[in-house]
């Protein structure tokens, strides 16, 4: 167990949709990442957030979004899918979000989403 | 932007065996961080090995170590004394910036003959 909690394991829906993946950090840990990791793309990262606040933006689609709330925990809200969309969802955190010796990712199990 | 690049989409090695995977990079950012991370077929991302660019000398953990080369942007694995539990996917990553998101390699998967 990496301490990074991430809901739901699996999740099929379909064309169309709207689905929201949830995270929760290692305790400790401020920052949250969120990647998609598909099979033609590898792990590509979306977004991340610092203690509440937006830090980077990555090949986050405009139909996805996220947020972190003040309990650190994030959610990852994607709407209006397509089959493209299906993936491996990982969140990942880490305790101060700059580049440091102490800055180092750890993973969630990953959400596995399925879009029909 | 950075970039990271793994040129060997599948290794095999004998178990017992050494093995090197390769990784080369790009980055304009002065001080970095690089890593490797294995993913077993669990899915999870387990962090192997990193590597600061301000040091010289190769990072070592038990069986793996890397041959970091900074002028080169050449960052490989090393594993001594392959064990079965080692077959898994590996990913090679590299800091994207200051906020310390990282930048991933498509991965090389490695298998382990017995």
């Amino acid at each position: 167990d990496s301490g990074v909690t991430q809901t739901p394991k699996h999740l099929i829906t379909a064309t169309g949709q709207r689905v929201t993946l949830r995270c929760s950090p290692r305790s400790g840990d401020l920052s949250v990442y969120w990647y998609q990791q598909s099979l033609d793309q590898g792990l590509q990262f979306l977004i991340q957030y610092y203690n509440g606040e937006e830090r980077a933006k990555g090949n986050i689609l405009e139909r996805f979004s996220a947020q972190q709330f003040p309990d650190l925990h994030s959610e990852l809200n994607l709407s209006s899918l397509e089959l493209g969309d299906s993936a491996l969802y990982f969140c990942a955190s880490s305790e101060t979000g700059i580049s440091s010796g102490a800055n180092v990712l750890t993973f969630g199990a990953g959400s596995r989403l399925t879009v029909l | 932007a950075q970039t990271v690049t793994q040129s060997q989409p599948e290794m095999s090695v004998q178990e017992a065996e050494t093995v090197t995977l390769s990784c080369t990079y790009d980055t304009s950012e002065s001080d970095y961080y690089l890593f490797w991370y294995k993913q077993p077929p669990s899915r999870q991302m387990i962090l192997v090995i990193r590597q600061e660019a301000y040091k010289q000398q190769n990072a070592t953990e038990n069986r793996f170590s890397v041959n970091f080369q900074k002028a080169a942007k050449s960052f490989s694995l090393k594993i001594s004394d392959s064990q079965l539990g080692d077959a898994a996917m590996y990913f090679c990553a590299c800091e994207g910036g200051s906020q310390g998101n990282l930048i991933f390699g498509k991965g090389t998967k490695l298998s382990v003959k017995p």
